[in-house]
């Protein structure tokens, strides 16, 4: 069984410019999560979605981030514009029940 | 004060040690308790996952938690090198769908 996906591995860009990530959850999954991990830190959750809901997005900054989740399968996290701040691993995981499995994440780098 | 507290390390024990890893909580809300591994440039994946207190065991390895203390550990037994890694404990409170992670100790087992 494929795990999670998430694409580009690696990214690196200036500040101000638009960055995108996507995920594909294991298949059948209908809970998908983005967290962020900061460096030497744990991930902190960005947003929950319930199949195409977002059920939880109380920790996304909505200034500049917004996620989308089209027919309730794959995901895409946008950041317009980056900062610097926000260079970071940005995980993908995805749910049936409990247990939730991680993809590798993206790892953002802005300049 | 952060609701997971947990020591960065980190932490080098030769192989074939006991290794004690530990969090304190807290919220006396929670009731999930997990400990993920994540090796390098990897995602985070489940190692253990319990919802009450006392030890629950899997091989080499041993979760345990105390309610009353707001305390878990995990145990690892007869220590490999292959089991370096950051292990991260995580925790939630009405189901396991919305979980803090603490900040992760980094373990490295010397041949």
């Amino acid at each position: 069984e494929a795990g999670v996906v998430q694409s580009p591995r690696y990214k690196i860009i200036e500040k101000k410019q638009p960055v995108a990530f996507w995920c594909n959850p294991i298949s059948g999954h209908n809970t998908l999560y983005w967290y962020r991990q900061n460096l030497g830190q744990g991930p902190e959750l960005l947003i929950r979605y319930e199949n195409e809901e977002a059920v939880d997005d109380s920790q996304l900054p909505k200034d500049r981030f917004s996620a989308e989740r089209l027919k309730g399968v794959d995901s895409t996290l946008k950041i317009q514009p980056a900062e610097l701040g926000d260079s970071a691993v940005y995980l993908c995981a995805s749910s049936l029940r409990d247990e939730q499995f991680f993809g590798p994440g993206t790892r953002l780098t802005v300049l | 004060q952060k609701e997971v507290e947990q020591d960065p390390g980190p932490l080098s024990v030769p192989e074939g040690a006991i290794v004690s890893l530990n969090c304190t909580y807290s919220n006396s809300a929670f009731q999930y308790f997990m400990w993920y591994r994540q090796y390098s440039r990897k995602g985070p994946e489940l190692l253990m996952y319990t919802y009450s207190s006392g030890n629950k065991e899997d091989g080499r390895f041993t979760a345990q938690v105390d309610k009353s203390s707001k305390y878990i550990s995990l145990f690892i037994r007869d220590s490999q090198p292959s089991d370096s890694a950051t292990y991260l404990c995580a925790m939630g409170n009405s189901s396991a769908s919305k979980i803090i992670f603490g900040s992760g100790t980094r373990l490295s087992i010397r041949p």
